[in-house]
């Protein structure tokens, strides 16, 4: 089975500081790998996606994503926060067989002040 | 654009009582899910559906039953509610295996 690891719980981040949210997976065979972000009261929006291709991958935003498969990882980057980036965000895996269903990190809260 | 519809947006039920927890999509995906979210915890699968008529189990079924007659639709029931099943339900569609998943915009339930 699957298995998301995120392991920064809550970060505080000052206006226009850089950000790195770490995501870890557990997976033995292929993988699709997602980011999502769920601002305060509202549904799940995919930041940006990872199939296949170049392992570093643009979101919207100014998001972006780093696949790094020796190390099963896909961290989250942003060179300058905004104070509207205060969020949760969500690191997903899915396998790319038939049937397969998104697993997903226990989240990471980013609190972002001005 | 619809998406994914959700309702009721909020509800409160008793210890005991039964309800149903609406989910519609307008984009003929086959994929559909259902998760519930708790703080600290991140979303966790009760129920999917690969297409009409096929339901399967998530992490997290017991208390919890699906049905999928159409392709748009997929409820969820809950039975009889306990206290543990208070938490923030959310529906998602995706149009393949494997593929990103598009979600409603959730259900907030209390049961006291």
């Amino acid at each position: 089975a699957q298995s998301v690891s995120q392991h920064n719980h809550h970060v505080i981040l000052s206006e226009a500081a850089s950000l790195e949210l770490g995501c870890n997976y557990s997976y033995g065979g292929t993988v699709n790998l997602f980011w999502y972000v769920q601002y305060p009261g509202q549904h799940l929006q995919l930041l940006l996606k990872y199939f296949s291709g170049d392992p570093l991958v643009k979101g919207i935003k100014g998001f972006e994503a780093e696949f790094i498969k020796s190390k099963f990882s896909f961290n989250l980057r942003k060179p300058s926060v905004q104070w509207s980036d205060t969020a949760e965000y969500f690191c997903a895996v899915s396998n790319t067989g038939t049937a397969s269903k998104l697993t997903f990190g226990t989240g990471t809260r980013l609190q972002v002040t001005l | 654009n619809a998406g994914v519809t959700q309702t009721p947006k909020f509800r409160i039920l008793k210890i005991g009582q039964s309800m149903t927890l609406q989910c519609t999509q307008d984009m003929n995906h086959n994929y559909m899910y259902w998760y519930r979210q708790d703080p600290g915890m991140g979303l966790k699968l009760i129920y999917y559906s690969v297409g009409a008529g096929i339901t399967d189990k998530g992490e997290v079924p017991n208390g919890y039953n699906v049905s999928r007659s159409t392709t748009e639709d997929f409820p969820l029931r809950l039975e009889l509610a306990a206290p543990s099943q208070t938490s923030v339900y959310f529906c998602a569609s995706s149009p393949a295996s494997g593929a990103e998943a598009f979600f409603g915009q959730g259900t907030r339930l209390t049961v006291v």
